[in-house]
């Protein structure tokens, strides 16, 4: 079993709908990413967090360290947000562990 | 300000034969990190450079890969030889010194190994 789980592992959705992927880990972390990549492209961090919440434009982003687990919610989705989601987890080392990976597919 | 640039972007080369990555970080930034994603698997650690010493090299798969960051800035991998296991993507990432820093990725470097 994966150290990190995230589900779903393919998400279809229309134009303008709210999103909510899912990422729970069995270790004890430092900091948790969340990781976009584009079909072809290179990895772009979103956000870091340890605690708590952080919003950029559509995305936010949750943590519940007690519970170990975090979500990434998209607002007002769009076709340009399809990617590759993955969340990332850094333990007392530096090194991060990845989950496999959210595709997210918005259709007009 | 230029981001961490990965050369070159895709390989082709033959079982046996011998690559060499490179990887050139943000400048300044004292921690280097290797990944490998290796199709529908998840993407792993390799190994992570403080500047120019190994810090971490754990997760390298075993001594056909070397890795070196002479004087503490580019980095290079060479697999040698390459075996057909070896085909993945190769992602280079860099970090400012501190445990929580972000990390900041390149496009990586799609190896296929034929």
């Amino acid at each position: 079993k994966n150290e990190v789980e995230q589900s779903p592992q393919n998400l279809t959705a229309q134009e303008g709908e709210f999103i909510t992927i899912n990422c729970s880990y069995s270790v004890g972390i430092s900091a948790l990413h969340w990781l976009q990549q584009h079909p072809g492209g290179g990895i772009v961090s979103l956000f870091m967090l340890s605690s708590g919440k952080k919003k950029h434009g559509r995305l936010i982003a949750t943590i519940n360290i007690q519970e170990k687990h975090s979500s990434l919610h998209i607002t007002a989705s769009h076709p340009r947000d399809s990617a590759v989601y993955i969340c990332a987890v850094k333990g007392s080392n530096y090194k991060l562990t990845f989950g496999k990976g959210t595709l997210l597919t918005v259709n007009p | 300000e230029a981001g961490v640039t990965q050369f070159p972007s895709h390989s082709v080369i033959e079982k046996g034969q011998t690559v060499t990555l490179r990887c050139d970080p943000i400048s300044g930034h004292d921690n280097l990190y290797w990944y490998r994603r290796v199709m529908g698997k998840e993407i792993k650690f390799l190994l992570h450079f403080v500047k120019e010493s190994k810090q971490d090299e754990s997760g390298m798969p075993n001594n056909r890969f070397l890795a070196e960051r002479t004087g503490g800035t580019y980095s290079t991998l060479k697999v040698q030889p390459a075996e057909l296991e070896d085909s993945g993507v190769y992602f280079c990432a860099s970090s400012p010194s501190g445990m929580n820093t972000e990390a900041f990725f390149g496009q990586g470097t799609r190896l296929t190994v034929v």
